[in-house]
């Protein structure tokens, strides 16, 4: 079983439509959640940050981690095309030496139609 | 720009060259990570450092790959004699003392011929 599960896509949308992306992960150490935005040929881009279980909320985005289910979403409303991209999970634990090394999905590729 | 640097963009090797990636942190941050991603794959952990340390490198193939972040400049990731396996994006991210937040770099795509 990966570490970290992530539906790979494709998902297509019409624009203003809200999207839903999850994650699941098997090890419970993982304390710190991630959600990251690529584009194509692009780095990362760090979206939303969650530590333990709950919701965040910023702007279009909300974030939800479950660690009791090992799950954690990103909701997206309101699509926007400039919103398609690769969107990524990425979990850490605490680390000795402040090392928060990080677990990735393998990314779920969006589009928002117009 | 206060950004991750990175550098060069690309970088195209023959098999059994060096490869030298180089990563300039955010101002103010001290402790690096090297990612790569392998084509079709995710984000995999290579190594990371703190100035002149070594933290963990536990994501590093044993053999070929070495990384450093002297006192001075940038941190380095080193493939010697690359081979066409090691064709992939090569992904830096710095953080300040409270790391559990990573900013990334814009990658360095390698291509090995």
């Amino acid at each position: 079983q990966k570490e970290v599960e992530q539906d790979p896509g494709p998902l297509s949308v019409p624009e203003g439509a809200i999207v839903s992306l999850n994650c699941t992960y098997s090890n419970s150490a993982f304390q710190y959640f991630m959600w990251y935005r690529q584009y194509s040929r692009k780095g990362p881009e760090l979206l939303m940050y969650t530590y333990s279980s709950g919701n965040k909320e910023d702007g279009r985005f909300t974030a939800q981690v479950d660690k009791s289910s090992k799950y954690i979403s990103l909701f997206i409303r309101d699509s926007q095309p400039s919103d398609s991209a690769t969107y990524l999970c990425a979990m850490s634990a605490i680390g000795g030496g402040s090392n928060y090394k990080l677990t990735f999905g393998k990314g779920t590729l969006l589009t928002v139609n117009p | 720009n206060a950004g991750v640097m990175q550098n060069p963009r690309h970088l195209v090797r023959r098999r059994g060259q060096e490869a030298r990636l180089r990563c300039s942190p955010m101002k103010g941050h001290s402790h690096v990570y090297w990612y790569r991603q392998l084509p079709e794959e995710g984000l995999k952990f290579m190594v990371y450092l703190q100035k002149e340390n070594i933290i963990d490198e536990s994501g590093m193939p044993k053999e070929r790959f070495s990384a450093e972040f002297p006192k001075e400049g940038p941190s380095i990731l080193r493939i010697q004699q690359v081979v066409r396996g090691d064709s992939a994006a090569y992904f830096c991210a710095s953080t300040g003392t409270l790391g559990e937040t990573q900013y990334f770099g814009p990658g360095t795509r390698l291509l090995v011929l």
